[in-house]
């Protein structure tokens, strides 16, 4: 079962546009909404994270929105820049159990 | 503060054998979770293990296994493997899995099925 639905699959910003990733999830256990940033041959990176009680968390050219109602979040870029360029991906966490579920990542591409 | 350290990087192997998998967790970090990443499906979980127990496991078949060590080092066996069995093998630790539990990931294992 998917439980975390991430979209786009791929996108292509062009440098200083604004990059935009959604998910969804159906869990209403996750209680911890981590984003991981993945460059080629790495493993993946925690970028930034959110707890269902916060709206919105900025950290630097970094936002998470998150709407708990309709159990939605979603990954704002600012300013893209091309060392952006990577794969995002989101996820759900139950910290209770332990158990993270992830999207299947956004590919994305800031064209300079 | 070493990173999570997973060994070997790479791996080629033939159909039918088996192979094991190394994950040394940053130190302090009781929780390991294994992953299997594939371009079409993106990171699936395998299972996860907290103070040398099992504690969460994913759909994988009984081919994969996994332990872990009264030092948190675990490793992770696939015997029988199968074409479909080549991936990035990623290896993530965390302190505890609950609260303030970001999982801090290794750079994997790439395993080649021929």
């Amino acid at each position: 079962q998917q439980q975390v639905k991430q979209s786009p699959q791929s996108l292509i910003v062009q440098k200083g546009g604004i990059s935009i990733i959604n998910c969804a999830y159906e869990n209403t256990a996750f209680d911890y909404f981590p984003w991981y940033q993945q460059f080629p041959g790495k493993g993946p990176a925690l970028l930034i994270a959110i707890r269902p009680d916060v709206s919105e968390k900025k950290e630097g050219r970094f936002t998470i929105s998150f709407n708990k109602s309709a159990k939605q979040f979603s990954l704002h870029i600012m300013d893209s820049q091309p060392g952006d360029s990577a794969t995002y991906f989101c996820a759900g966490l139950n910290t209770n159990a332990g158990k993270s579920t992830f999207g299947d990542g956004t590919t994305l591409t800031v064209k300079p | 503060k070493a990173g999570v350290t997973q060994t070997p990087r790479y791996l080629i192997k033939t159909r039918g054998q088996q192979v094991t998998l190394s994950c040394s967790p940053i130190s302090g970090h009781r929780s390991v979770s294994w992953y299997q990443q594939t371009p079409g499906q993106g990171l699936q979980f395998l299972f996860e293990y907290f103070s040398e127990t099992q504690r969460n496991k994913g759909n994988f078949p009984g081919r994969f296994s996994g332990r872990q060590f009264s030092n948190s080092r675990s490793e992770m066996n696939v015997s029988t493997l199968e074409l479909g069995d080549s991936a990035l093998y990623l290896c993530a630790s965390s302190f505890q899995g609950g609260p303030n539990t970001e999982a801090f990931f290794g750079q994997g294992t790439r395993l080649t099925v021929v």
